[in-house]
């Protein structure tokens, strides 16, 4: 079975403070992505990376950045932590078995980091 | 903006019925997806139907697409206490490169024991 892992399940940090969210997947998959929920809003895609060193933003990239230095870690990075980004981070990951660019494999989740910012 | 709309967005049943959730979208898709997610976690692909496909089954679940009404249904039989979780559907849009998958705002199912 995939396993995606992500570092923490729960992150407090203050306003202003730089946050590093770690995932990590066993799988070798070529696509990895992140969401972040928050209720009412369902998931929302921040940023995805369909290569090492690739990134692509998702709807919602303000305020974040990622790094994919490596296939299996993808990071994201809150440049400088602010209240309305406490919410839940879904890391994901996705095998790459793309025929003419049409993806039918689907997402790998980890168990999410809920990130409270005070 | 969010492509799929699941509906309704909290359903509650007697266990041993019958849960059925519905997912519509707005534009072309290569595949529809539904996820399950517990609470507090992760979610858990369920079942992938496909734009050439109209139904497809899975133990206890079936799930119908109609692409010309842009929408999805999936159906749970003989519920069960653990089926109790939160469902989402998901596309790949087709026109915006196929890596991105968009969630819905998802259904929230109780089993009622």
């Amino acid at each position: 079975d995939v396993k995606v892992t992500q570092s923490s399940r729960y992150l407090v940090k203050r306003t202003g403070e730089k946050v590093f969210l770690e995932c990590v997947q066993d799988m070798d998959h070529e696509n990895m992505f992140w969401y972040r929920q928050d209720p009412g809003l369902g998931l929302r895609l921040i940023y995805f990376s369909y290569d090492v060193k690739m990134k692509e933003k998702g709807d919602i990239p303000e305020g974040y950045s990622v790094s994919r230095e490596k296939k299996e870690r993808f990071s994201l990075i809150l440049e400088s932590a602010s209240t309305n980004q406490t919410s839940m981070y879904l890391c994901a990951s996705r095998r790459r078995d793309a025929f003419r660019r049409i993806y039918n494999s689907p997402l790998h989740f980890g168990n999410g980091t809920r990130l409270t910012v005070t | 903006s969010q492509q799929g709309e699941e509906d309704p967005q909290a359903l509650s049943i007697q266990e041993g019925e019958n849960a059925t959730m519905n997912c519509s979208y707005k534009t072309s898709i290569n595949n529809l997806q539904w996820y399950r997610q517990n609470s507090g976690r992760g979610l858990v692909h369920l079942i992938l139907i496909r734009s050439n496909e109209r139904e497809k089954h899975s133990g206890r679940l079936r799930v119908t697409l109609d692409t010309s009404k842009k929408s999805s249904s999936l159906l749970i039989t003989a519920s069960r206490a653990a089926d109790t979780a939160s469902y989402f559907c998901a596309t790949d849009r087709r026109k915006e490169g196929a890596q991105k998958l968009v969630f819905g705002q998802g259904t929230r199912l109780t089993i009622n024991p």
